[in-house]
């Protein structure tokens, strides 16, 4: 079946440093991939997506790129601020859009 | 437009009891979701409606549970018998059928079974 395969965190990083937090999947079909990010004490709200092969999801300073040849959807983001402590979730939503599968989520400590 | 509601936020409830959750969607959204996140694990689909139709249920949803939309508004998702093992966050997310499939989350409900 489908899955969603993440960095394990926590993943700890002081301020201005440069982020990457892995994600790739398996699926069949061609599924829309996401990132969707907690706040601590905060619903889950999505952060970027992407609906096809080559494109890049982009939000807040973050991008990911939906690479099918590498069935990857890696985030980046280029200077992380404290305010970006959050759990991060890869997911992705197969063709019909009826059901949406997580990763396990990788929790960011961001140090002043 | 005030976002995914949930109810209640916690529910403590001792074992073997009966529980039962609501959601009320963001107004419009015709397709509901029922999620289960435990601790340190991303959310399980549970369940999907489109409008009062249920048309997935995943094989964790036990014959103790049952999630209902009977209007095509709000949502209930009712656990009989609750079991240790039910502790969890239970989340609820909609989303119109014309959106890219990216979801609106509620807060949840957090239920603990003692």
């Amino acid at each position: 079946g489908d899955s969603v395969t993440q960095m394990e965190g926590p993943v700890t990083l002081s301020e201005e440093a440069f982020l990457t937090i892995n994600c790739t999947y398996t699926a069949t079909g061609y599924p829309s991939l996401f990132w969707y990010v907690q706040y601590p004490g905060e619903g889950l709200q999505l952060l970027l997506k992407a609906t096809k092969a080559d494109d890049k999801g982009s939000n807040k300073g973050f991008e990911a790129t939906y690479r099918k040849e590498t069935t990857s959807f890696h985030l980046e983001k280029g200077s992380v601020q404290v305010s970006d402590s959050a759990v991060y979730f890869c997911a992705l939503s197969d063709p019909g859009g009826f059901k949406t599968i997580f990763g396990a989520g990788t929790r960011l400590f961001v140090k002043a | 437009d005030t976002g995914v509601s949930q109810d209640p936020r916690h529910k403590i409830t001792k074992r073997g009891q009966n529980v039962t959750f609501r959601c009320d969607p963001i107004s419009e959204h015709n397709r509901l979701y029922w999620y289960r996140q435990t601790l340190g694990q991303g959310p399980e689909f549970l369940t999907y409606f489109q409008n009062e139709a249920q048309l997935e249920k995943s094989r964790l949803l036990s014959d103790r549970f049952s999630a209902e939309r009977p209007k095509g508004s709000f949502s209930t998702l009712e656990i009989q018998r609750t079991e240790q093992g039910d502790s969890a966050m239970y989340l609820c997310a909609s989303t119109p059928t014309s959106a890219t499939y990216e979801q609106y989350f509620g807060p949840g409900t957090r239920l603990t079974v003692t």
